[in-house]
């Protein structure tokens, strides 16, 4: 199984900091990645799917690159409704693995 | 407006059974992927496994964690998907969410909670 690692685990920013979250997968996955972000309690929503195409709807602040095994979510100017934990995932074969997770929390 | 909606969770003892339903609305089910995934209490996301568009057959995919036990099929008529869950564990203990599998993981249910506990 393709394994995913995410740096850091946990972060603390203020409104408007650029934030920057990588996710590295054990083997090559293309850009087979997808990022998503979960608010406590809540449904997870996608963000970004094929490494760097943003999902409909989704601010601009929030970016993505990477192919092969390292990828990284960029949120440019943090709002206070970004404040979240935010897991990349695999679908570049079965099973499909997320990452752990970076939780961002307010400094 | 696209939508997913789970239901079927509950308490079931180790050992016992469970079937989840996921109904879709403002889209066909047949026309996509779809995969469950879960969340156990305090933790991250796991996927279960994924059953194929029409076009692929419906063929699924599942878990280590789950194969063999669980068991995804489709109701074309009823626009649903459903998970039968067998041999349940306290470890299957999660909140499970029903995912259209278009563009990585793109619409996803409210989820439904599933307890296993004596």
């Amino acid at each position: 199984d393709i394994q995913m690692t995410q740096s850091p685990s946990s972060l603390s920013a203020s409104v408007g900091d650029r934030v920057t979250i990588t996710c590295r997968a054990s083997q090559g996955i293309s850009n087979q990645l997808a990022w998503y972000q979960q608010k406590p309690g809540k449904v997870p929503k996608s963000l970004i799917y094929d490494a760097s195409s943003v999902q409909s709807g989704v601010p601009s602040r929030f970016s993505a690159s990477g192919s092969g095994t390292d990828f990284t979510l960029t949120i440019s100017s943090l709002q206070p409704e970004d404040f979240a934990t935010y897991y990349c995932q695999h679908y570049y074969n079965h099973p499909f693995i997320f990452g752990p997770g970076t939780t961002v929390d307010l400094k | 407006e696209v939508q997913l909606e789970e239901s079927g969770g509950g308490l079931v003892q180790p050992g016992g059974s469970l079937r989840l339903s996921c109904a879709a609305s403002g889209f066909t089910l047949s026309d996509h992927y779809m995969d469950w995934i879960r969340q156990a209490p305090g933790k991250g996301l796991e996927w279960v496994g994924r059953t194929r568009n029409k076009v692929h057959s419906y063929s699924t995919e599942y878990a280590a964690s789950v194969n063999g036990r669980f068991t995804i099929s489709r109701d074309g008529s009823k626009n649903s998907m459903y998970l039968q869950m067998t041999s349940l564990k306290m470890e299957d203990t999660a909140v499970y969410y029903c995912v259209r599998g278009r563009n990585g993981l793109d619409v996803w249910g409210h989820g439904t909670t599933v307890t296993v506990s004596s």
